[in-house]
Order: structure tokens, then sequence, then C-alpha cells
């Protein structure tokens, strides 16, 4: 079964660094996400993309971070300036169509640790 | 707009009976939904979905509900096994974007 793919599986980093977290959805897929999990809590949604442009956004999503999608296959979540609040597993996500077109698939996570 | 779900945060089953696992939603317009399983570690794994024109939908050994009435939508997990002790959240399409999650199950089955 195609599966989502995500790298890497856990970084550390300082507080003020930045950090790129690597997903490469399933190839056919044509909506891409980002979602993130506090330890202990609900998955929280960051953003979506589609068409080579963000469509929906959460709160969470600030100027801290930004979306790629640098070529065919790779999208990527960028976290400028890492702060001790952003520690949490980031999920990338891929669908084929729209939410209630298709089933979205989750990769396994990055795991983040900001020190 | 997005639902505020209820639910209870824990559930323990002995092996081999039926789970059923509850979550109630608060927004009427919610048209899709969707349970997932997370086991430790791992990211949500799709189990089953439901849209509302529908108010029952079987897969293998699960079987999601769905009262509009109310608001209220369940899992049914026939016969229950070890490997089915995990993390289950309830979600609702909010647009054609995004997903909304609950605050999850925890399911523990007991030997």
């Amino acid at each position: 079964e195609p599966e989502v793919t995500q790298t890497p599986s856990h970084q550390v980093t300082q507080m003020g660094q930045e950090v790129i977290l690597r997903c490469v959805p399933i190839s056919n897929h044509l909506y891409f996400y980002w979602y993130r999990q506090i330890l202990g809590q609900k998955v929280e949604f960051l953003v979506s993309f589609y068409n080579n442009e963000i469509s929906e956004k959460s709160e969470i999503f600030d100027d801290q971070f930004s979306v790629e999608r640098p070529d065919g296959s790779n999208f990527t979540l960028k976290i400028r300036s890492t702060k001790l609040e952003d520690s949490a597993m980031y999920f990338c996500a891929s669908a084929r169509t729209g939410v209630g077109g298709n089933t979205i698939y989750f990769g396994e996570g990055s795991w983040l640790t900001v020190v | 707009g997005e639902s505020a779900w209820l639910h209870l945060p824990t559930l323990s089953v002995q092996e081999g009976d039926n789970s059923i696992i509850n979550c109630a939603y608060s927004n009427s317009a919610s048209d899709y939904f969707i349970w997932y399983k997370q086991e430790s570690g791992k990211g949500p794994q799709f189990i089953i979905d439901i849209r509302s024109n529908m108010d029952k939908r079987q897969g293998q050994r699960v079987t999601v509900l769905l009262n509009k009435t109310v608001k209220h939508l369940s899992l049914q997990i026939a016969a229950t096994q070890p490997g089915d002790s995990a993390v289950y959240f309830c979600a609702e399409r909010t647009n054609d974007y995004k997903l909304s999650f609950g605050a999850g199950t925890t399911v523990t089955v007991r030997a």
C-alpha cells in the first residue's frame, strides 16, 4: 500500500534555530497537509496546500512557518526561529482529492524537540 | 465552523468483547466524519468514514454510526483484540482543505 514518508523521524534543535521537515506524499495525490500534535493532545491542523499554493492555514501557522513543494515529489515544512512550544510531532498528510472526496493518509510523523 | 467535541478520554475493554467509542460533535453543518486510530509513536491511521446522508457504515470488524439528531458519532469494534489498543480520534470535515480532530479516546484491551 502506498504511504506518506517523512524525514527526519526525530530532530532535536536549539531554540532559535531553523528546521525543515520533509515529506514525500503519495505519488498521485494532489492535496497536501501539515498537522501537529503536542504530546498527549489532539491532532491540530496547520496548513493545506493545493495547486502549488496554500489553500488554508490555521492561526498556529504564522510567519514563523512556511511550506514548499520544491519539486514534483517533496513537500516541506520550514519552522524559523524555533521556540520551546514548537516541540511536537509534526504529521504530513496527502489526499488525491479534497476532504470528503477521498481518504487523507498520514505519515508516521517527525518528532521535533526544541531545547 | 468547527465542532467542539465531547468524548470519554479512556476506555478499558476485555479482549474478545465489543468496544464502543463515542464522540459528540456540535457543528450541525458537518457532512463528513472519519475515525482514525493512532498507535504510540505513529501517525493517525484511517479506519472508516461516513457521510451525513448515511447513519451506518460497516467495515472489517468496525461499524460507524451517525445520529445527526443528537449529533453523535460512534465507532464499534467487534471482538476487540490486543492490537486494537490505541488512541481513537473522531474527525470532521471542516471544508475541502481541512479536518478537525477531537481529543481522542485511549482504548486499553485487557487480556
